[in-house]
């Protein structure tokens, strides 16, 4: 059974500052995406990282996936408040016949602090 | 284009009722998944549909079903409602998980609460 650990689960952080969000997931996977959840809100999507070493980066965020150490990477630049929310990264377990599943990690709430 | 719709957005049922929630996929897109999302077990896979089939199907009991319809729109159904049901239920939308270039689009949900 597919596991995603996600580190930290809570993040408090003052603007300006940089810090890394880290997901790692327990059986191979080459399909893995960041999601941001505001408060009551839906799921949006950040990136969708397909290959070993793909790196996306929008804005303040870059993620990172490496498919051989089953670990992907959120990293933030020059936090604002605007970042504040929870973040969650999702393991694809795609095939074939089976469809499509997402694992999900446990979130990382996000506070960002003037 | 128009997103993931899902309706109603929020729901209060009585347990032991029966509850019939739709989501209509972005025009195009072929796969549907659930997930049902609370405080205490995170985000969960309830079952995926593609094409009118279900190809995949999380750890639920049977009281959760669902189903695809032609057009693409799908709904899923939770009989005998228990108090712990209560969530929001998030549908996500592909065009083919084959080809998964744009990754999964999730609707608003539906905030279900069972009392």
């Amino acid at each position: 059974e597919l596991k995603v650990e996600q580190n930290p689960l809570f993040l408090s952080m003052q603007e300006g500052k940089n810090y890394t969000i880290y997901c790692n997931y327990s059986t191979t996977s080459d399909r893995l995406y960041w999601y941001r959840q505001d408060p009551g809100k839906s799921l949006e999507s950040l990136f969708v990282l397909l290959s070993n070493g793909a790196v996306k980066q929008e804005g303040r965020l870059m993620a990172s996936l490496d498919t051989k150490a089953r670990l992907s990477t959120l990293h933030i630049t020059a936090a604002v408040h605007d970042l504040s929310a929870t973040y969650f990264c999702a393991v694809d377990s795609y095939g074939e016949t089976s469809g499509s599943r997402l694992t999900f990690g446990e979130g990382t709430q996000l506070t960002v602090n003037p | 284009k128009a997103g993931v719709t899902q309706t109603p957005r929020y729901l209060i049922k009585t347990r032991g009722q029966q509850v019939t929630l739709s989501c209509s996929p972005i025009s195009g897109h072929r796969s549907v998944s659930w997930y049902q999302q609370t405080p205490g077990q995170g985000l969960q896979f309830l079952f995926e549909y593609f094409s009118e089939t279900q190809r995949n199907k999380g750890n639920f009991p049977g009281r959760f079903s669902g189903r695809q319809f032609s057009n693409s729109r799908s709904e899923m159904n939770v009989s005998t409602l228990e108090l712990g049901d209560s969530a929001l239920y998030l549908c996500a939308s592909s065009s083919d998980a084959r080809v998964i270039n744009y990754g999964y689009t999730f609707g608003s949900g539906t905030r279900l609460t069972v009392v």
